[in-house]
């Protein structure tokens, strides 16, 4: 994906929050989406949000989408070991394909 | 409910030789669906989009002839990858979509391939 551009890497402290930023270049995605994926494994999707959203909010997720600066970010409150994963940004628009960013790395510290 | 799966999981094979691999819609119908191909510590990148009963789209830069797509039933696709070479091993992780919810795509877990 060079359209959609992620950190590599992140490093947090156990119950600690995370945020992972993401931005992308095509001002008519429809979606944009966070994925996750542990290692040998597919991709989950975690949550999604309709472009003419500004906040959405899922449990310990809150993804935040800035349209005018084309700016994606995905907060994850209290992080567990369990959240140490790759994380994806995606893009989709009106064909439905997907356009993903490089992946963020988390890795979570005791 | 949702769940694709990929068959195999990994496979090495010999240079030269073809190798399928399946993924299907356990619970659901799939009008679409999706090929990607994931080198290590990278993004994925689409291969093609297949549709139940029609011929698949590439992405510019896919061979056609190469990886060959079948989809033909609402459950089932099959990636053929033809004559491998090791540059072909990769991950390939298959999506599918469902009407009317196109943008949301379910993925499989994946196919390791490695070519010898």
């Amino acid at each position: 994906g060079e359209d959609v551009e992620q950190s590599l890497f992140l490093s947090v402290r156990e119950g600690d929050s995370s945020v992972i930023n993401c931005t992308y270049t095509d001002s008519s995605s429809t979606y944009l989406y966070w994925y996750k994926q542990e290692p040998g494994a597919g991709l989950q999707l975690l949550t999604y949000i309709f472009s003419n959203m500004d906040m959405k909010q899922d449990q310990r997720l809150t993804v935040l989408l800035n349209k005018k600066d084309k700016h994606l970010s995905l907060r994850i409150a209290d992080t567990q070991t369990g959240d140490s994963a790759i994380y994806f940004c995606a893009e989709s628009r009106n064909d439905y394909k997907l356009s993903f960013g490089a992946g963020t790395t988390v890795t979570v510290r005791a | 409910g949702a769940v694709v799966s990929q068959h195999p999981s990994r496979v090495i094979c010999k240079s030269g030789t073809s190798v399928k691999i399946e993924c299907r819609s356990l619970d659901f119908q799939a009008t679409t669906m999706f090929w990607y191909r994931q080198f290590p510590k990278q993004s994925l990148m689409l291969m093609a989009t297949s549709n139940e009963g029609s011929k698949a789209t590439y992405e510019q830069g896919v061979e056609k002839d190469k990886f060959l797509i079948n989809h033909a039933s609402l459950t089932l696709s099959t990636l053929t990858v033809t004559s491998a070479h090791p540059e072909d091993s990769s991950f390939y992780i298959c999506s599918a979509s469902q009407m009317p919810s196109y943008n949301e795509q379910f993925f499989g877990p994946g196919t390791r391939l490695t070519v010898l």
